[in-house]
This record gives structure tokens, C-alpha cells and sequence, in this order.
């Protein structure tokens, strides 16, 4: 259990209005990743963050922001959810085995967003 | 650019029977590999993981997936499907661009059902 939480679970919102997901980790781990996961695309990375206020694009970024102000906390805002928003999403976390770059992802429980 | 690519969105056995999942991976560089099963309405769990050395892995369940570089290949397999090995299995390649990343590819998966 990497100690991985997310809020809310579900949601349903209306187009135009902002939403913000959060991500809270208890273990102290530097990278965390957002992604969503609809069908026939697999997983796709939308941000991820390196450290406190250090974050980046992923493939998918367009209409979404994130920020980490503190380590254990990623947000992930739409600032105008548009139906194209509608998708399960996932918070991650990068396991420190394999060394510096080798660690594997643990993924939180999803938030299942619909925007209507 | 790293891809990894799953034959067959979905795949049915019989319990009992032998599970076979593929997933092809394009890598400039030695890839480390991972196989993640989600059950339904929860997260990814990560199965197994090959990194370096013997390249027959074991994970969790009862599952293993051989790296073959010359196929370029990194098929899960079981050997007696379980009724519930029902889930959706996804698999994944570390990216790399320039120098490894943070970052993982994922397929875009292959949901298994079991038949009684």
C-alpha cells in the first residue's frame, strides 16, 4: 500500500465550471504523476511533478493545470470542465526500487469525473 | 520514441486454461518493462516488473512474463486461469528521451474474462 488517497472519488459537475482534484500521498515520495484513463487510450499522463513546485507537462495538458505546494498534495484543476473531460482519473507515485530512474508507478484509487 | 503496443483489447479463456497477453514494446534503449492489472472500479496494481538480469519474471498471482529482445516482445502468462484473474491488464515501458525519464508508455490494455 503506497498510502495514496483521492478526492473526491466521484463528481459530476457542468460544463464550464472549475474543478479540482486532489492527490495525497504519506510516504514522502518526490515524483507524483496525473493521469486519465479512457477507453481504447489506455492510461495518459496529463502532468506529473518532480518536487515542491516543480511540475511538467504530460501528453494530454491542454485545459488542465496542477500544483504542488507541499510534497504529500497534487492538485490537478480543470479550470472550465468541458465534456471532453469526462474520464476516470488517476493520481501515481514513482517507488524509489531500481534506483534513481527505475522505480515503478503505484497508482492511487481514481476519481470518476463527468462532466455534463 | 518508447510505444508499447497490446495485441487483442480483449482475450477469453476458460478457467483453467492458459492466459496469454501480449505486448510488443518499441525502445531505442534496453527498456524496463512493467505489467499492471486493474480490477474493476479500482486502481492499477503492478503484477511484475523486468528491469536487467534473468529475464524470465515472476509476479504476483501466479503470473510471469518473459523479456525477449529479439522479438522485442514481453508476454504475461498463467498457467490455470482463475475465475478471478477477470480484470483489465495493462502494460507499460519506461520512456526515454535523451536519458531515461520519470515517465512511463502505457498500452492501451487487454480486458481477460474467464468463462465458468
Amino acid at each position: 500500500d503506497a498510502g495514496i488517497t483521492q478526492s473526491p472519488r466521484h463528481k459530476v459537475t457542468e460544463t464550464g465550471t472549475p474543478v479540482t482534484l486532489r492527490c495525497h500521498q504519506t510516504e514522502n515520495h518526490r515524483y507524483m504523476y496525473w493521469y486519465r484513463q479512457d477507453p481504447g487510450h489506455g492510461l495518459r499522463l496529463i502532468h506529473y511533478s518532480y518536487g515542491v513546485k516543480d511540475t511538467d507537462k504530460g501528453e494530454v495538458s491542454d485545459g488542465y493545470s496542477v500544483s504542488r505546494s507541499k510534497t504529500e498534495d497534487f492538485l490537478l484543476t480543470l479550470e472550465s470542465a468541458t465534456s471532453s473531460q469526462t474520464s476516470v482519473y488517476f493520481c501515481a507515485i514513482r517507488g524509489t526500487s531500481g534506483g534513481s530512474l527505475g522505480g515503478e508507478q503505484f497508482f492511487g484509487p481514481g476519481t470518476r469525473l463527468t462532466v455534463l | 520514441a518508447q510505444s508499447v503496443t497490446q495485441l487483442g483489447s480483449h482475450v477469453s479463456v476458460s478457467e483453467g486454461a492458459l492466459v496469454l497477453l501480449r505486448c510488443n514494446y518499441s525502445s531505442s534503449v534496453p527498456p524496463y518493462l512493467f505489467w499492471y492489472v486493474q480490477y474493476p472500479n479500482q486502481g492499477l496494481q503492478l503484477l511484475l516488473k523486468y528491469t536487467t538480469g534473468a529475464t524470465l519474471v515472476k509476479g504476483i498471482n501466479g503470473f510471469e512474463a518473459e523479456f525477449k529482445k529479439s522479438e522485442t516482445s514481453f508476454h504475461l502468462t498463467k498457467p490455470s486461469a482463475h475465475m478471478s484473474d477477470a480484470a483489465e491488464y495493462f502494460c507499460a515501458v519506461r520512456d526515454y528521451y535523451g536519458g531515461a525519464t520519470n515517465k512511463l508508455i502505457f498500452g492501451t490494455g487487454t480486458l481477460l474474462a474467464v468463462q465458468p
